[in-house]
Parts: C-alpha cells; structure tokens; sequence
C-alpha cells in the first residue's frame, strides 16, 4: 500500500459546526503533515508529527486541533472555523520528518459557509 | 532558512515542444531538492527528486532536473510535452530534519 487516504473529499460546514478530518497510511512512515493550500497557491506547512508527537505547529489558530493517535491515523479537528478557512487540506507522509520527499493524499476540499 | 524562487507563474507551449520550468532555491548546506504536479482539485504528485549524486535527475512521466550549485538551480525539462502535462508544478526544498517548503507554482498551458 502506498498511498495517504483522506477522507472526506468534500466538507461543508457551518461556522458553528464541529467536524474531523482523516488521514490514514500504511507505509509504515513514522512523519505526517498537515498542509492548507487556497486556490492557486503552494500548499502551506500546517502541523508536523514525528513518531506520533506534535514536532511542528506553524502558530495555526487554536480553532484548528491536530491528532495523531498512532503512526498510521492523523486527524484534524475543525471548530468554529471562518470563511477564510475554506481551502484544500492536504495530509502528507514521510517515512521520517522532512527528508526523502513526501507522499500526498489526495485532499479534502474544506468549504466554510 | 530556506526559500524556493519560480520565476515563472504561468508558462505555455506547443503539444509536443520542449519544457523547461526554472527553480532557484536558498539553503544554507546540500538540499534535497524536489518537483511535484497537481492537477485541478488533486493532491501532489512526485515527479523527482535530488539529494546527492549525480546532478542530472530521471523522474516519472519523461521528465528529468538537474542541480546547478553554482547557480542554487534546479530546473524541471521534458524534451516533448504531451497535452496530459498540463498541471500546476511546484519545486520544493528541504533538509534533514527540515520540513519541505514550496515555491509559488508554475502553471503549465499546453497549446494543441
């Protein structure tokens, strides 16, 4: 197996609403990263795991709440998000942080209404 | 801290042509260098990368980079685009231990 899968594809949600993103691999790799990217931009670093612990936190708001309950599972938690939050979410492993280039999924396109 | 510079947001071509899409990069030891292509809606796909060794990188899909030190390049080439290339292309560069930062994108138009 050598994808990242994330699910939803999709997601709208209302500005009060509570939802989770899901990011699941199976290539054994011990790094996962969450990434935003809006419309015609690069991707922007959101959060790093390192074996399952919180490395990296690029001063994302707290409305924004990164889990990893073991190495193969990452999720992200979304309350009381903005409009401007809207964008494509991208999950990305490695089998260690930041080297060998990363594997991507394939996004959950986020839309805040 | 390291940077990617695309001189290039949006580039067009003739099905069939040569590409070359440039990457400069700011790194303060050997980097490891790399292109990804999404495609409208996708997630990134990796085309190559570098880390040390040859200069001249092979990926998937015909394409190829090279790695300039002296000039901090590291331009993608495919000798022939087909209309399926059409797609946004990023460079990246990261380090050991660093996290990978992308340049802006360059969007490939292929003309029939």
């Amino acid at each position: 197996d050598t994808e990242v899968t994330q699910t939803p594809k999709h997601l709208v949600m209302g500005m009060t609403n509570k939802k989770s993103l899901k990011c699941e691999q199976h290539m054994g790799h011990r790094a996962m990263y969450w990434y935003k990217q809006k419309a015609k931009k690069p991707p922007e670093l959101m959060f790093v795991y390192s074996y399952e612990k919180l490395s990296i936190n690029e001063s994302v708001p707290s409305r924004f709440s990164p889990e990893c309950p073991n190495s193969s599972l990452l999720n992200l938690h979304l309350h009381a998000l903005q409009p401007e939050d809207s964008a494509l979410y991208l999950c990305a492993s490695s089998r260690i942080q930041g080297a060998f280039g990363y594997t991507f999924g394939s996004g959950t396109r986020l839309t805040v209404v | 801290a390291q940077s990617v510079t695309q001189p290039d947001i949006h580039i067009t071509v003739s099905e069939g042509a040569s590409l070359e899409l440039r990457c400069n990069y700011s790194y303060g030891a050997t980097p490891y260098l790399f292109w990804y292509v999404q495609s409208p809606g996708q997630g990134l796909q990796l085309l190559l990368k570098y880390f040390s060794g040859d200069t001249l990188v092979q990926g998937i899909k015909g394409f190829e980079a090279e790695f300039k030190r002296s000039q901090s390049s590291f331009n993608l080439r495919k000798p022939s685009v087909h209309w399926s290339d059409a797609a946004e292309y990023f460079c990246a560069v990261g380090g050991n231990n660093n996290d990978m930062r992308f340049g802006a994108g360059t969007r490939l138009t292929v003309k029939p």
